[in-house]
């Protein structure tokens, strides 16, 4: 089944601690992103990757980093998780991005607390 | 900076009815629009997906029209059903590989 997976699901955890949430893609799509969704201000971007080793940054980056060293794999750093970072994080992926005819597919969602 | 605005923020209505829920834009150099379903605790889904050159699309019930020149796009769901109750969004793909999302409509089809 095509999907874009992402863990954990749900993630309680403590200022400061380092964390990463995974993504993986089994579609051989070229490009991922990462969005983080509050309320009030929508779906915003992260980080995107338009293929292996090239990755920039979207419209909120501070506080994250993403790294592409897999075409499937597209996982996200938090080095210093704080309150402000506590939202519904999704991972996304399409065959190619910049005016293709290509659909997003997007992961459950990754539901992250910072205490 | 492109901006997205999606009216009305929720809508409720009675299973069978037919209804629009609107997107508008500021920035008209899209290479297209996308319009996406997000059922609780789920991620999103991909209902239609309109290009720039494009005026409309429809899969089923669902008829998403786009009109560039205005800055708009309409989602028309026909003889709505309670499995219709979600939030709809839109998002517009524009230069620089970035999405854009409208912040969503709240739909509730009651039985």
């Amino acid at each position: 089944e095509a999907q874009v997976t992402q863990n954990p699901r749900y993630l309680i955890t403590v200022t400061g601690k380092k964390l990463t949430v995974t993504c993986s893609q089994n579609m051989n799509h070229e490009y991922m992103s990462w969005y983080r969704q509050d309320p009030g201000l929508g779906l915003r971007q992260i980080y995107y990757s338009m293929n292996v080793e090239v990755t920039d940054k979207g419209d909120v980056p501070e506080g994250y980093k993403v790294s592409r060293k897999e075409k499937r794999n597209f996982p996200l750093i938090l080095e210093s998780p704080s309150p402000n970072q506590t939202s519904l994080y999704f991972c996304a992926s399409s065959p190619t991005l910049a005016g293709g005819n290509y659909e997003q597919y997007f992961g459950p969602g990754t539901r992250l607390t910072v205490t | 900076k492109q901006e997205v605005t999606q009216i009305p923020a929720a809508l409720s209505v009675p299973e069978g009815e037919n209804l629009v829920l609107n997107c508008s834009f500021t920035d008209s150099a899209i290479y297209n629009l996308q319009w996406f379903r997000q059922d609780p605790g789920k991620g999103l889904t991909s209902l239609l997906l309109i290009q720039s050159s494009q005026r409309e699309q429809t899969s089923g019930r669902l008829n998403a029209s786009l009109d560039k020149s205005s800055g708009r796009s309409t989602l028309y769901i026909a003889a709505s059903q309670p499995g219709d109750s979600a939030t709809y969004l839109c998002a517009l793909e524009t230069s620089g590989s970035r999405l854009t999302f409208g912040e969503g409509t709240q739909l509730t089809v009651n039985p």
